[in-house]
């Protein structure tokens, strides 16, 4: 069974420094892109980036650019979203998902990160 | 890039067929037949329902169905039922290589 399995919310303070996880098990890791997507609060999806475990090639989308930075450690089938300087603004829920057929077909539970001071 | 759009609302009754468009741009929903969907239930994760334009996941009802027309998409869902109520939001590849979502559609069941 494909299972992707996020870390734990997280509750930061603006300028603090945040990385989270995303596990996979049950295909091969290494074989399917995954992708980042951001849900703020009462808001729509919005798509962050990918990366491909296998080589770690990773592309972003404009609009997170320079804000994130996604990374992948093959080892250990996990896949990782970061920050280096909290905003509030990044309060939001965030999902990791196998990318295929040019889709999202496997979410992980979502990871909720709130900065506040 | 601006999100693809989506009506914000939608509605039917027990039974009924409704249909969620989602319009783009030649750049996205019309260059590709790259168009997926999603349905999420308040406090779930998204779920595929639909990719590439028309094709259903592995244990998605076939009262979900998908297709395209230029620069618009829809997903159609017959013979609604009450679990269906959900926010659905349509998603694209684009000339940039990445993917776009739509704004996200409400759909209650009456």
């Amino acid at each position: 069974e494909v299972q992707l399995v996020q870390s734990g919310a997280e509750v930061k303070k603006p300028g603090e420094s945040l990385k989270i996880s995303c596990k996979g098990s049950g295909y091969s890791f290494t074989s399917y892109w995954i992708g980042w997507v951001r849900q703020m609060p009462g808001k729509g999806l919005e798509w962050m980036g990918i990366i491909y475990p296998g080589d770690s090639d990773t592309r972003y989308s404009p609009s997170f650019q320079g804000q994130v930075t996604i990374s992948a450690d093959k080892s250990i089938s996990t896949a990782y979203l970061q920050w280096s300087s909290l905003k509030a603004s990044d309060t939001a829920m965030y999902y990791c998902a196998r990318h295929r057929w040019e889709a999202l077909d496997y979410w992980g539970q979502g990871t909720l990160v709130t900065v506040s001071s | 890039q601006s999100a693809l759009t989506q009506p914000a609302s939608v509605s039917g009754s027990p039974g009924q067929s409704i249909t969620i468009s989602c319009t783009g741009t030649s750049s996205d929903v019309g260059g590709y037949n790259y168009v997926s969907w999603y349905q999420q239930h308040p406090g779930k994760a998204p779920k595929l329902m639909i990719y590439e334009v028309s094709n259903r996941p592995s244990g998605v009802s076939n009262r979900f169905s998908g297709s395209k027309s230029g620069n618009t998409a829809s997903l159609t869902i017959s013979g609604l039922q009450a679990e269906d109520e959900a926010d659905y939001y349509c998603s694209s590849y684009t000339s940039s290589s990445t993917p776009l979502f739509g704004g996200g559609t409400k759909l209650t069941v009456l």
